[in-house]
């Protein structure tokens, strides 16, 4: 079963940033966060990884509070293309071969 | 340009006949998998392997085989013992990586069942 439990689904205005929080209450010392992105009939594709506190990149930013129980996926002004699932993902080493997906987090995002 | 293939994109079986789906990947990964997908779903592990000649089960094996004879190639076959095998079937490498590593998605699968 997927460690990770995320909203089902969340609505946006174009330009506006979204915030996605993922909740791992119990996450493994050596677990890392990551994300993905799914367009529909495609593959996901590798969003941002991280560990603690703030990683980012060209389009998203993630931020991982100390006490990890929780993440946040945040896009910044969003535009229409970028409606999609997004998943939360926590693995580690240890499980290396066993990326577990839940159900992932519809975003919407409307004119 | 590296990556996943994944063929046929479209398949449609009849009832109780077995069928193999193909993923070959060029990106020199050691690892490979194969995901089940329903509509409205995530993801769920059929199968992965490590390293070539290795495989294991994921969550929901019971229906399904697959080999891992070379490492660029990672069939799936999914048998007539499959009770609902129409699904969007995914399959994914990855690198170690720095960290967890990352997963690369082939295109994708889907099989109907007539």
């Amino acid at each position: 079963l997927a460690k990770t439990t995320q909203p089902i689904s969340m609505d946006s205005y174009e330009g506006q940033e979204v915030n996605i929080t993922c909740s791992h209450n119990n996450i493994a010392t050596n677990d890392y966060i990551t994300w993905y992105q799914q367009f529909p009939s495609q593959g996901p594709r590798f969003i941002i990884q991280g560990y603690k506190t703030k990683v980012t990149n060209e389009v998203a930013s993630l931020f991982i509070p100390a006490d990890r129980k929780s993440s946040t996926l945040s896009l910044p002004r969003v535009s229409l293309s970028d409606t999609a699932v997004y998943y939360c993902l926590a693995d580690s080493t240890d499980s290396w071969g066993k990326f577990q997906f839940g159900a992932g987090t519809q975003v919407v995002v409307t004119p | 340009d590296g990556g996943i293939t994944q063929s046929p994109k479209y398949l449609f079986r009849k009832e109780g006949q077995n069928v193999t789906l193909s993923c070959e990947q060029n990106l020199n990964h050691d690892a490979m998998y194969w995901y089940r997908q329903d509509p409205g779903q995530g993801l769920r592990l059929i199968y992965y392997s490590q390293i070539v000649n290795d495989f294991q089960k994921g969550d929901i094996a019971e229906g399904y085989s697959v080999s891992r004879e070379k490492k660029e190639s990672f069939p799936l076959t999914v048998t007539s013992a499959q009770k609902n095998p129409t699904a969007f079937y995914l399959c994914a490498s990855s690198t170690p990586g720095l960290y967890t590593g990352e997963l690369f998605f082939g295109e994708g699968s889907r099989l109907t069942v007539l």
